[in-house]
Formats: structure tokens, C-alpha cells, sequence
């Protein structure tokens, strides 16, 4: 049973548009959510973070908006540019007891910028 | 230089073989993992360690062992591959736990 989905496998956007990749999580113990962005033969490489007490973190170009009642956040790249063409993936921590530790993933969102 | 180093970078072998994939890193962080990503599909948690002394199971295990030989150092051992374990790995490490983790290029393994 999935806990962090990512409804989308691919999404494109033109050149200086918005892109907007969106996560829905099911476990209400996650407290800690990231973005994280992968290009082909490389490890995910770290974007962006939200802690739930927050429901919004904005770092240039991306914010995080997260919204817990909905168990929803969502990713805003403003511009978009040719070099964000990648695979986005929304991860989650759970503050569970036991010192459980590691991220859970979704299956990730395929942006193409489009020129 | 590479903060967490993976080798081998690509790897094929047969069934039934004892494979070993190494991690190291530069970043002096305690905590380090190994995920597993198929196609299609996010990275799912192997194992993860908060220092030497100190390895933890995570949503997928069974069929694999790891070892934390050093802080720097975490390996992930198949003991016997099957061709279900065909898929890219990944090493991360982190400082701590609520910190974003950082992954190193990954290896890609093929069990024929």
C-alpha cells in the first residue's frame, strides 16, 4: 500500500510557465516532506523541505506548499527552464517511535520543459 | 570529489552469486542507508545504520546484509542473487534526522 503517491508519471510545461508536480501521503505520522530531483545516471539530488508544523517554504525558483488536512503538498517551480527537465520525487519522514529512520517515496513525476 | 561514492558503478552477474555493492563517503555523517529503486517505482529503504554499532532493517531486507566496517563505510551484501534483485541501488547518508539526505550516483545491478 503506497503511502506517498504521485498521481502524475509525467508532466510538461513551456518554457517560463509554472510547474506545478503534486504529492498525496496517507500516513498521518509524516512530519518532515522533500523534494527531491533526479537526472538519468545521477543520484536524487536535494531541493526543497517542509516541516508540518510550516505550510510553506519557498527557496528561489520552488516552494513547497503543504496542506495537512488534505494529506497533500505540492511543488511550484516559477520559471520553469529547459535544465529543471527531470524526475521529481515527493518523500516522507515519519516521526514513528522505535527510532525508525529513512524516507518513503513516491514513484516520482517526469517534468519535460518544453522550449 | 564525490561526497558518497558508490562502486562498483554497474555490475552483472548470475544467480545464486555472492555480490557485494560498497559505500563511502566524505561528509563525516553517521547516518547512512541503502534504498533500491525498480522501474516505475520510488526508492524503497533496504537498511540503515546511525553509526558502526548501530544497523536497522527497513521495508525490504529479507535476501540482503549489510556492514558498517567504519563511520565512512556501509557495504550491502546479496548473499545469494536472484534476478528479482535486479534493480539500480542507492547509498545516502545524513547528519541527522531531520536533516535531507544525500545520495550518492547509485549501482546498477543486473542478476541474470
Amino acid at each position: 500500500d503506497q503511502q506517498v503517491k504521485q498521481n502524475s508519471p509525467s508532466l510538461s510545461v513551456q518554457e517560463g510557465r509554472i510547474s506545478i508536480l503534486n504529492c498525496d501521503y496517507t500516513n498521518s505520522m509524516f512530519d518532515y516532506f522533500l523534494w527531491y530531483k533526479k537526472y538519468p545516471a545521477e543520484g536524487p539530488t536535494f531541493l526543497i523541505s517542509i516541516s508540518s508544523i510550516k505550510d510553506k517554504n519557498e527557496d528561489g525558483r520552488f516552494t513547497v506548499f503543504l496542506n495537512k488536512s488534505a494529506k497533500h503538498l505540492s511543488l511550484h517551480i516559477v520559471p520553469s527552464q529547459p535544465g529543471d527537465s527531470a524526475v521529481y520525487f515527493c518523500a516522507a519522514r515519519s516521526h514513528s517511535g522505535g527510532g525508525a529512520d529513512g524516507l518513503t517515496f513516491g514513484k516520482g513525476t517526469h517534468l519535460i520543459i518544453q522550449p | 570529489d564525490a561526497d558518497v561514492t558508490q562502486t562498483p558503478r554497474n555490475r552483472i552477474t548470475k544467480t545464486g552469486k555472492r555480490i557485494m555493492l560498497e559505500c563511502s563517503q566524505t561528509k563525516g555523517h553517521d547516518r547512512m542507508y541503502w534504498y533500491r529503486q525498480d522501474p516505475g517505482l520510488g526508492l524503497r529503504l533496504i537498511y540503515y545504520s546511525f553509526d558502526v554499532k548501530d544497523i536497522n532493517k527497513g521495508e525490504i531486507s529479507d535476501g540482503y546484509s549489510v556492514s558498517r566496517q567504519a563511520q565512512a563505510k556501509f557495504s550491502l551484501s546479496l548473499e545469494s542473487a536472484i534476478p528479482n534483485q535486479t534493480a539500480l541501488y542507492f547509498c545516502a547518508t545524513s547528519p541527522g534526522q531531520y536533516i535531507p539526505q544525500h545520495f550518492g550516483d547509485g549501482t546498477r545491478l543486473s542478476i541474470l
